[in-house]
Parts: structure tokens; C-alpha cells; sequence
């Protein structure tokens, strides 16, 4: 069965770094998300991404915070300067073009800010 | 986004059928009822969704009331590794079809021998 998958799994960075969370998303999706999830507390949305361009973010989502589909299979997550409250998992989501169709999650990337 | 009531935790023994309630009292007429799990820090797992018809797949089977303002999520026969998070989401509607999931704090289903 096609899977979304992450990588890394897990992500060490000292604080004030850049990092780049990628994702392959199932193949023939056309909407892409990201979530994450700190330690002990919800899942949170993040943003979506169709054709090409954000179609929602939240509070969360600021300017240190990009997406990108740079080629036909990847969408990444980039954090400009990261800080310690970053830390948390990252979860990939993708789904199909039917809007009733369920999103599929990757098993994350585990980020740890130091 | 309709909100969703979920008890915080319930047990379950191994092979009997876990039965997980979700209320959505606000659900509007076209927003769907999904349910996912979560494994430990494992990414949400989709369960299975429905609108307003009772829904069965090979992983469990999902009853709406008539007046769809609650559901039953049912595990015919519970397994240990079933144990996880359960969430019930009332999906939102994104412009261009695309849509959020909003997590609650879910049931927490333990199963034991």
C-alpha cells in the first residue's frame, strides 16, 4: 500500500540553524500538509499546499516557516532560525484530489532544538 | 469547525469489541466524520470516515446517528496493538477542496488480556 514517508526521523539542530524536514508524499496526491506535534500536547495544523502555493497556514506557521514542491515527489519544511521551541514532531500528510478523501500521514520527523 | 466531544480513556479486553463514542453535536450537513489513531509519537493512522451512512472497512466499522450529531467508532474484536489515541474529527472545509484536521485530545483505548 503507497505510504507518505519522512526523512529524516530524527533531527538534532542547535538553536539559530536552518532545517529542511522532507517528505514524499503518495504519488498521485495532490494536496499536501504539514502538522507537528509537541511533546504531550495535540497535533497541530501547521499549512496545506496545493498547486503549487499555500492554501491555508496557522498562527504557528510565521515567517520563519516555508514549503516548497521542489520537484515532482518531494515537499519540504524549512525553518529559517530555528528555537528551542521547535522541538516536536513533524508530520507529512498528503491526500487526494477528492475533497472528502482522507489525508494519509507519514511517521514523522522527531526535530530536537538545542 | 464543529467540535468534538470524546471520553479521555477506556479499556477494552482482547477480542472484545471496543465501541468508542464521539459527540459533534454543531456537525454542519456537509462536513464529514473521520476517525484516525496514533501509536505512541507515530503519525495518525486513518481509520475510516463517513457522512451520514453507517461505514465498514477492514478495520473497523463507524455507526452516525440519524441526526448525525454523534458516532460510534467499533473495533469488532480489539487487539493489543490496537492500544492508541483515538481521535474523532469533523473535517473543515478549505477553499479549492483541500482541508485541515483539527486534533482533539482524543480517547485513549487500552486493551489488555
Amino acid at each position: 500500500e503507497p505510504e507518505v514517508t519522512q526523512t529524516p526521523s530524527h533531527q538534532v539542530t542547535q538553536m539559530g540553524q536552518e532545517v529542511i524536514l522532507r517528505c514524499v508524499p503518495i504519488s498521485n496526491h495532490l494536496y499536501f500538509y504539514w502538522y507537528r506535534q509537541i511533546l504531550g500536547q495535540k497535533v497541530e495544523f501547521l499549512v496545506s499546499f496545493y498547486n503549487n502555493e499555500i492554501s491555508e497556514k496557522s498562527e504557528i506557521f510565521d515567517d520563519q516557516f516555508s514549503v516548497e514542491r521542489p520537484d515532482g515527489s518531494n515537499f519540504t519544511l524549512k525553518i529559517r532560525s530555528t528555537k528551542l521551541e521547535d522541538s516536536a514532531m513533524y508530520f507529512c500528510a498528503s491526500s487526494d484530489r477528492l475533497s472528502n478523501q482522507p489525508q494519509h500521514f507519514g511517521d514523522g520527523t522527531r526535530l530536537s532544538i538545542l | 469547525d464543529a467540535k468534538t466531544t470524546q471520553p479521555p480513556s477506556m479499556d477494552c479486553a482482547e477480542g472484545r469489541a471496543a465501541n468508542l463514542p464521539c459527540n459533534h453535536s454543531t456537525i454542519s450537513g456537509n462536513e464529514y466524520v473521520y476517525w484516525y489513531r496514533q501509536i505512541h509519537s507515530q503519525g495518525p493512522q486513518y481509520i475510516i470516515h463517513g457522512l451520514k451512512n453507517n461505514e465498514t472497512n477492514e478495520m473497523a466499522s463507524l455507526i452516525i446517528t440519524e441526526d448525525r450529531k454523534s458516532s460510534t467508532l467499533i473495533l469488532p474484536h480489539a487487539t493489543l496493538r490496537d492500544t492508541a489515541v483515538y481521535y474523532c474529527i469533523v473535517r473543515s472545509r478549505l477553499k479549492g477542496g483541500g482541508n485541515k484536521l483539527t486534533f482533539g485530545t482524543g480517547t485513549q483505548l487500552k486493551v489488555e488480556l
